[in-house]
């Protein structure tokens, strides 16, 4: 049962215009989430974080929007370069009253952004 | 400052044969995670140490799998028979005080059992 899903495989931008990579998930217990980037043979690099008490999260290029009625979540990256080609986790974590911060996965979305 | 340093980056071992893999956090992070990736897959979660303890190792697969963290610092991940399946991209993440924090990852220990 995946509780946290990135329906999109991979997602193909041009340089300059915006990527928008989604993630999905079905637990309400999730307070906190985020995105990282992981390039091939490496760990995953933390990039952008939003608490379940906010809608929105910018840093530099990178954005982050939370609907929780909806329970998704969106990284907008503007505007893209081809430095941004990498896979794209979106994780949460899950408040059980403070007593596990494991991270949930999603399966993670190829970007690739074209010259 | 030092980010999360795992070692060996690869290990190559024969069905069987016992493993060791090494974490080092970064300096002063009380939490430290492991997780494990397949292909295609993104990393999942295997145990959670507080300090010295595991605060939650329902990740772990079997009880082939086994953690250490004696000293707060450094965590060793120890894979007894090792099985074919066992073979994937293992993880290790720290974060300054557990709770809902950022983790940072580590580049990775590649385990390839033949």
């Amino acid at each position: 049962d995946q509780q946290v899903k990135q329906n999109s495989p991979s997602l193909s931008v041009q340089e300059g215009r915006i990527s928008i990579l989604n993630c999905d998930y079905t637990n309400s217990m999730f307070d906190y989430f985020l995105w990282y980037k992981k390039y091939p043979a490496e760990g995953p690099t933390f990039l952008i974080s939003i608490s379940s008490i906010k809608d929105k999260n910018e840093d530099g290029r990178f954005t982050v929007f939370l609907n929780k009625s909806a329970k998704h979540l969106s990284l907008h990256i503007v505007p893209s370069q081809p430095g941004d080609s990498a896979v794209y986790f979106c994780a949460a974590s899950p408040n059980y009253g403070g007593a596990t911060n494991k991270l949930i996965f999603g399966t993670g979305t190829l970007l690739a952004v074209q010259p | 400052g030092a980010g999360v340093s795992q070692t060996p980056s690869n290990k190559v071992t024969e069905k069987g044969k016992y493993v060791e893999l090494r974490c080092d956090p970064i300096s002063g992070h009380t939490a430290l995670y492991w997780y494990r990736q397949s292909l295609g897959q993104g990393p999942e979660f295997l145990i959670y140490f507080q300090g010295t303890g595991a605060a939650d190792d329902s990740g772990l697969p079997n009880d082939r799998f086994f953690a250490v963290r004696p000293e707060g610092s450094v965590s060793t991940l120890k894979i007894q028979r090792t099985e074919r399946g066992d073979s994937a991209m293992y993880l290790c993440a720290s974060s300054l005080n557990g709770g809902s924090e950022t983790q940072y990852f580590g580049p990775g220990t590649r385990l390839l059992v033949l």
